[in-house]
Order: structure tokens, then sequence, then C-alpha cells
């Protein structure tokens, strides 16, 4: 099975700080998804990464951004914590494969809370 | 522009069956997914459709009408565990990146 693993489950920083968000995925998928989820809201793209390096802007980017330095790993990085930052934070990733069709994998999240 | 809609809530009873409706408009279309999502977990595939029809696995079958925009997922034979977050999302058909729009979720509550 595919996994995929945040670094952090639950996570509390104080306004202005530097917050760094980590995703591993095992299954050398190339295509990883930052989202973030609120209630009332559901699921919304911030960025996504379709290869090493290469990385696109996804529907609410402004005060996030991400670094893909190898195929495995996908960070999520807040420049300036702010309260409105306050949410669920999800990772998924996708082969581009014949396989991709069935869609995302899910990491667990991360609880991200900002004081 | 982007819209996915679906209930927010629904409640229904142990054993009962249920339907749940999403409403589409993307400007382009190359699939639609539902995942289950329960409190505290991460989202997980339940079933996908990329033609006109019902597609059934076990106790859950998903419909899709491409020309209403329109698609819902059934729960037959409720259990108690069914209670979660259901979410329809439509794959943007524009690049092959394979991006996934969201609906807001229905939270289902299973009662005895």
């Amino acid at each position: 099975d595919v996994k995929v693993t945040q670094s952090s489950r639950y996570l509390v920083k104080r306004t202005g700080e530097k917050v760094f968000l980590e995703c591993v995925q095992d299954m050398d998928h190339e295509n990883m998804f930052w989202y973030r989820q609120d209630p009332g809201l559901g699921l919304r793209l911030i960025y996504f990464s379709y290869d090493v390096k290469m990385k696109e802007k996804g529907d609410i980017p402004e005060g996030y951004s991400v670094s893909r330095e190898k195929k495995e790993r996908f960070s999520l990085i807040l420049e300036s914590a702010s309260t409105n930052q306050t949410s669920m934070y999800l990772c998924a990733s996708r082969s581009n494969g014949a396989r991709g069709w069935y869609g995302y994998t899910f990491g667990s999240g991360t609880r991200l809370t900002v004081v | 522009g982007q819209n996915i809609d679906q209930p927010t809530e629904m409640t229904a009873t142990e054993g009962a069956i249920v339907q749940i409706n999403c409403t589409y408009q993307t400007s382009g279309f190359n699939g639609l997914f539902w995942y289950q999502q329960h409190a505290g977990e991460a989202p997980t595939f339940l079933s996908y459709n990329v033609l006109d029809g019902l597609e059934e696995k076990g106790r859950f079958s998903s419909f899709l009408s491409r020309s209403k925009g329109y698609s819902y997922l059934l729960l037959k034979e409720l259990q108690m565990k069914d209670s979660a977050s259901y979410l329809c999302a439509v794959r943007d058909g524009s690049s092959n990146t394979g991006k996934l729009i969201f609906g807001q979720g229905t939270t289902l509550q299973v009662k005895p």
C-alpha cells in the first residue's frame, strides 16, 4: 500500500514564526499536493508539484510556499504564520501511470494552531 | 468558475439506505471521486466514475450523469461505522496533473 506520511499530527506555533510542514511518500509518485481543510469550506488546494523542483500554485497560495528537492518529499512553508492559517493541512500524492485514476492517497493530516 | 455542491449534514438510521447528492459545475471534467473521511483521519478512496451510470461496490454505489453535472453516493444497510464525512471531488480535465476539486463534504450521522 502507498503510504503518505506527514511529520506532525498536531502543531502549535506563534504568530510570525516560520513553519515547515513535511510530507513524504514511499511509492515514487510524480504528483504531490497540499490542501487545507476548514469547516464549511472543504479541501482547498494550496500548491501542487508534478515533478522534482516543479511547483504550481493552487487556489489559495497566498502566505505559503513549497519545496520539492526530492521526489518523495514535498514541504509546505508558512513564511510568517498568522492566526488565519490555523487549519488542518492534508498532503496527497498520486502517480501519472495507468493506475492514476484511483485518485489521491492522503496523509493523516497536520492540525496547525497559530496563537 | 468551479463549483461543487453537496448537503452539509445528513442523518439516517442503522440498517437504512441513504443517498448523498453532489452537483458540479467545472471548466473541465475527467472523472468524479467519492472519499470517506472519519473524524481526525485522512480521506480514503471510495469510488470513481468517469462514464455515465452506476458503479456498485458492495454496500456502496455511485452514480454519474455528465449531462446533468450530477452524482450521488448510495449507502445501503447502514452501519454505525458509516458515520463520517463524504467528500465529492471532480478531477480537473484541463491539465494532466490530476488536480481534484472538492466539495465541502457531507457529514453523515448514523443513529441506532
